[in-house]
């Protein structure tokens, strides 16, 4: 059962617009949500988070929304670089229970040139 | 910078063999991970470690086991490979306890299990 799902597998933008990745999840005892870029024969790397006290949290290009009524969240990026191609993974931890962070099937954006 | 290194970038095993992976961080991170990524399914936990020579299992466990002898290094042991443990292996770590803590990854090893 999945508790953190990213329905759209992958995302088709143009550079310089709004790229928009989803994130949903069942589990309302999450309190904390990272996003994290994964390029091709690397590792994924931090990108930015949102504690469930906020509904945004913004840097440079990057903004998370939370939304826990709905138990969504989204990632912004403004605007969208060829640069930002790659893999998003969403993720979620609970800080009362297991912090460690379950993490959605990921989203592939391609930025085009 | 924290580093994560992981001992190989491309593996290539025969079923029933004995693999192990390696993953060294360099900051002296009290957690550390390995999880496996698979086409359409994410990043899965197999086992993770919150301390040296403790180990908890992740979600996936079955098919694997892990040493954590010194806080540094963890490894990972497939005991007999199987073509259904072909995939993307990623190690990581993070520094201590917490819902916000975030984890450092390694390059990942990709392992094929003919």
């Amino acid at each position: 059962d999945q508790q953190v799902k990213q329905n759209s597998p992958s995302l088709s933008v143009q550079e310089g617009r709004i790229s928009i990745l989803n994130c949903d999840y069942t589990n309302s005892m999450f309190d904390y949500f990272l996003w994290y870029k994964k390029y091709p024969a690397e590792g994924p790397t931090f990108l930015i988070s949102i504690s469930s006290i906020k509904d945004k949290n913004e840097d440079g290009r990057f903004t998370v929304f939370l939304n826990k009524s709905a138990k969504h969240l989204s990632l912004h990026i403004v605007p969208s670089q060829p640069g930002d191609s790659a893999v998003y993974f969403c993720a979620a931890s609970d800080a009362g229970g297991s912090y460690i962070p379950t993490f959605g099937r990921g989203t592939s954006l391609i930025v085009h040139p | 910078d924290v580093k994560v290194t992981q001992s190989s970038r491309y593996l290539v095993k025969r079923t029933g063999e004995k693999v192990f992976l390696e993953c060294v961080q360099d900051m002296d991170h009290e957690n550390m991970f390995w999880y496996r990524q698979d086409p359409g399914l994410g990043l899965r936990l197999i086992y993770f470690s919150y301390d040296v020579k403790m180990k908890e299992k992740g979600d996936i466990p079955e098919g694997y086991s892990v040493s954590r002898e010194k806080k540094e290094r963890f490894s990972l042991i497939l005991e007999s490979a199987s073509t259904n443990q072909t995939s993307m292996y990623l190690c990581a770590s993070s520094l201590s306890i917490g819902a916000g803590e975030t984890q450092y990854f390694g390059p990942g090893t990709r392992l094929l299990v003919l």
